[in-house]
């Protein structure tokens, strides 16, 4: 079965400080990639996905993602965060085949942005 | 965009008690619907899939019995908790897709169980 893992459990910036959030994934076969945001108090909300094409996938809020199938990796970055980027993060995976589209998520990443 | 509301937010009920949690898809129809549970500091663990007027496709180690889950329409699928004990303690939140596998799905804000 697949799996997804994410390196950092808890981030913690200053505004202005890039971020990178890594996210690998354990299938061989076709994916569909997802990073959820979740902020305080709220659900779960789509940053960015990809399906296929170009690698470099752009989402709302300024945020990006880089599929490299050489390293199963699906990492998010934004070069400036903000104090209002403070969530946590959910990357999260389809695996090809999968009928009904079967999520499976990372364990999730805190960020924590001080002003 | 879409939305998906769940209801209640949060319950308290005695241990043996059962407790319906709803999930609605308030601007679009879902033709599947997800359930996840979360526990603490943990990620969202599918629970089961349901199509609508079809039985739902548990996963793995869930008791279908215990987990009774329903999608008797296009907008409305309800996980009922039944016979709760504390260990059923949990965060519960159910998501929507309107059509195919790869299309996005919408995640309603969850519902707090706990069982005394």
């Amino acid at each position: 079965a697949q799996s997804v893992s994410q390196h950092n459990h808890h981030v913690i910036l200053s505004e202005a400080a890039s971020l990178e959030l890594g996210c690998n994934y354990s299938y061989g076969g076709t994916v569909n990639l997802f990073w959820y945001v979740q902020y305080p108090g709220q659900h779960l909300q789509l940053l960015l996905k990809y399906f296929s094409g170009d690698p470099l996938v752009k989402g709302i809020k300024g945020f990006e993602a880089e599929f490299i199938k050489s390293k199963f990796s699906f990492n998010l970055r934004k070069p400036s965060v903000q104090w209002s980027d403070t969530a946590e993060y959910f990357c999260a995976v389809i695996a090809g085949g999968t009928s009904y589209g079967k999520l499976t998520f990372g364990q999730g990443t805190i960020l924590t942005v001080h002003p | 965009g879409a939305v998906v509301s769940q209801h209640p937010s949060r319950v308290i009920c005695k241990s043996g008690t059962s407790v319906k949690i709803e999930c609605r898809s308030l601007d679009f129809q879902a033709t599947t619907m997800f359930w996840y549970r979360q526990f603490p500091k943990q990620s969202l663990m599918l629970m089961a899939t349901s199509n609508e007027g079809s039985k739902a496709t548990y996963e793995q180690g869930v008791e279908k019995d215990k987990f009774l889950i329903n999608h008797a329409s296009l907008t409305l699928s309800t996980l009922t908790v039944t016979s709760a004990h504390p260990e059923d303690s949990s965060f519960y939140i159910c998501s929507a897709r309107a059509g195919r596998a790869k299309e996005t799905q919408y995640f309603g804000p969850g519902t707090r169980l706990l069982v005394l």
